[in-house]
């Protein structure tokens, strides 16, 4: 069974440039979740989606990011215009409902901002 | 505000030898702890949980205890093994919620 998957799994862009990631759930799982993973944070809560409908998108840290799920097999985080603050290592993760011990990570979006 | 805090960034044990990665909490709600495993260029994987009806939770070489009254628990790792060498989070959640609040890490080196 394949688990999350994300893309592209390396973005090197410009500073001001318009950044796209994405994600695939794992079929089933009806919570998706975006992370972004610095070291002075660890791992924070971006946004998350029950059922496709974002539900807490308090940790979005401004309105140049933004997040979608159209359906229920495909999310993506955008960041319009990338800074160079925004380099970090994404994740996008899946669960079922109210059970965050299935929730399940993909390999992650490791982005540099020049 | 840190939720969750890990405040050892990194640790280095011998091969054989315990481990002790800590990790402490705010939210007197979380009543749901795990642990996850992270290698470089991967995802974290979930490693192991505790409720706090309990106060230990154990499963082969990896052990989490949980003392509620500080707010604290640990994950033992007995004995530890150089392919345990990876960075470990701790996370927090409560009954009814849909996500889980991480801590920044500490970094595992086992060495030979």
């Amino acid at each position: 069974d394949a688990g999350v998957i994300q893309s592209p799994r390396h973005e090197v862009t410009e500073m001001g440039q318009e950044v796209t990631l994405r994600c695939k759930p794992i079929s089933g799982h009806n919570s998706l979740f975006w992370y972004r993973q610095t070291m002075m944070r660890g791992l924070e809560l971006l946004i998350y989606f029950n059922n496709n409908v974002p539900i807490d998108d308090s940790g979005m840290p401004e309105d140049r990011f933004s997040a979608k799920m159209p359906n229920a097999s495909f999310s993506t985080l955008k960041i319009q215009p990338s800074e160079p603050r925004d380099s970090a290592v994404y994740f996008c993760a899946s669960s079922l409902y109210r059970e965050v011990n299935t929730i399940y990570f993909g390999e992650g979006s490791w982005l540099t901002v020049v | 505000d840190q939720q969750v805090k890990q405040n050892s960034p990194s640790l280095s044990v011998q091969e054989g030898r315990i481990s002790i990665l800590n990790c402490d909490y705010t939210n007197s709600m979380f009543d749901y702890f795990l642990w996850y495993k992270k290698y470089p260029a991967e995802g974290p994987t979930f490693l192991i949980s505790i409720s706090s009806i309990k106060d230990k939770n154990e499963d082969g070489r990896f052990t989490v205890f949980l003392n509620k009254s500080a707010k604290h628990l640990s994950l033992h790792i007995v004995p530890s093994q150089p392919g345990d060498s990876a960075v470990y989070f701790c996370a927090a959640s409560r009954t009814g919620a849909n996500n889980l609040f991480f801590g920044t890490g500490t970094r595992l080196t086992v060495i030979p």
